[in-house]
């Protein structure tokens, strides 16, 4: 398996721009999450997504945020309008949830560099 | 809702040495603890885990412990070498849901 793709790798827009980020989570995988990376306050979740559905969007900073799940196979993140604070990594995971029981391990992409001028 | 803490945040030792980092979690209804291993400009990657209905768990110079009662679990690191310089985050899920909590990372340091 390839993995968790994300794309792009890297971005540069400007304050004002909409921005989006694509995530393919791994094939079979029924969790899907997006996490917000920076210096100051670590690895942040914003959302995560089981079978499909929003299950916790708290981590959303603001209305300027949005993800959606269209299909098991790919999801998207979207910041309008973007502004320099935006500036982060953002990592879309995967994972199978099996059962109540067990742990289920998740699985990082590369991550989205996105820079805000 | 979980509160992970990961100390310390920063850690730097010797090649050779050991290396500790330390991680308390707040609900007692967690049962799953994976560590990951963030190498710089990379994603996080799981180098270890350890379930609930055990106490310790050990591959090659990693292993984890858990204390459930004290609700605090360890990774320890033998014999340092310099690839293992990178973040190192713990985290802990409770089986209700698949949310993940993650610690705020320690940066660890392997002077050669």
């Amino acid at each position: 398996d390839a993995g968790v793709i994300q794309s792009p790798r890297h971005e540069v827009t400007e304050m004002g721009q909409e921005v989006t980020l694509r995530c393919k989570p791994i094939s079979g995988h029924n969790s899907l999450f997006w996490y917000r990376q920076t210096m100051m306050r670590g690895l942040e979740l914003l959302i995560y997504f089981n079978n499909n559905v929003p299950i916790d969007d708290s981590g959303m900073p603001e209305d300027r945020f949005s993800a959606k799940m269209p299909n098991a196979s790919f999801s998207t993140l979207k910041i309008q309008p973007s502004e320099p604070r935006d500036s982060a990594v953002y990592f879309c995971a995967s994972s199978l949830a099996r059962n109540r029981d067990s742990g289920n391990t998740i699985y990082f992409g590369e991550g989205s560099w996105l820079t805000v001028v | 809702g979980e509160n992970v803490e990961q100390h310390p945040s920063t850690l730097s030792v010797q090649e050779g040495d050991s290396a500790v980092i330390k991680c308390t979690y707040s609900d007692s209804a967690s049962n799953y603890f994976p560590w990951y291993k963030q190498e710089l400009g990379k994603r996080p990657q799981l180098i270890i885990d350890i379930r609930s209905n055990v106490g310790e768990k050990k591959d090659q110079r990693i292993a984890v412990t858990l204390n459930k009662t004290a609700k605090h679990f360890s990774l320890h690191i033998t014999e340092t070498q310099p690839e293992d310089s990178a973040v190192y985050f713990c985290a802990a899920t409770i089986n209700t849901g698949n949310q993940f909590y993650f610690g705020t990372g320690t940066s660890l340091t392997v002077i050669p």
